[in-house]
């Protein structure tokens, strides 16, 4: 079965400073890997997939993630963070039943970014 | 575009009440999903369609909880009767044919006391 791991509930970082949001996963076959936010009280917004290609994805809100295929990982990462970036992150991986797309998400439990001034 | 519209946004009921929660995908998408959120359990996929049939129901928690989709543009998640522990936000997502990402409504903050 298909399966994601973010092994932190929170990561503390100051502004200005990277930041990263590991993510890990199990698939059997090629790996669709998604990241989405969750700020306060709304809704999941899609930051970023990888689907084939470059193992550095380019995303919304200068948000990346580097595909390591050898660590079975995918974190998410950002150059310089800002206090806004603060939110719930989740890191997804598509389901299928062996040989097919069923379409499905399969989410993380998902990591808290603080960033403090 | 508008994006996934969701209704309501918030409802409180009393307990052994049905709720509706209702849900327009974005026009020209043909999968649609129901999941919910509990700090407990995280992100759950309760059912999902395609082309307005149910392909996995898997999820849904009990018999209290049903869903339909009588159209492309309209669905309803339907708890009865309702109980705390259905206390949750309820999300609908919806995906364009044969693609890969799937894009969230704002969610219906249920509380049931």
């Amino acid at each position: 079965a298909q399966s994601v791991a973010q092994p932190e509930d929170q990561v503390n970082v100051a502004e200005g400073n990277p930041l990263t949001v590991k993510c890990t996963y199990s698939v059997s076959g090629n790996p669709y890997l998604f990241w989405y936010v969750q700020y306060p009280n709304r809704g999941l917004q899609f930051l970023l997939k990888y689907i084939t290609g470059d193992n550095l994805v380019k995303g919304s809100y200068g948000f990346e993630a580097e595909f390591n295929k050898s660590q079975t990982s995918f974190h998410l990462k950002k150059p310089s963070a800002l206090v806004s970036d603060s939110a719930l992150y989740f890191c997804a991986v598509r389901d299928t039943d062996g040989s097919s797309n069923t379409g499905k998400l399969i989410f993380g439990q998902g990591t808290t970014l603080q960033v403090k001034p | 575009d508008a994006g996934v519209i969701q209704s309501p946004r918030h409802e409180v009921t009393e307990m052994g009440q049905e709720v509706t929660l209702r849900c327009k995908p974005i026009s020209g998408h043909n999968s649609l999903f129901w999941y919910r959120q509990t700090m407990m359990r995280g992100l759950e996929l309760l059912i999902y369609f395609n082309n307005n049939v149910p392909i996995d129901d898997s999820g849904m928690p009990e018999d209290r909880f049903s869903a339909k989709m009588p159209n492309a543009s309209f669905s309803t998640l339907k708890i009865q009767p309702s109980e705390p522990r259905d206390s949750a936000v309820y999300f609908c997502a919806s995906r364009i044919p044969s693609g890969n990402t799937i894009y969230f409504g704002e969610g219906s903050w249920l509380t049931v006391v």
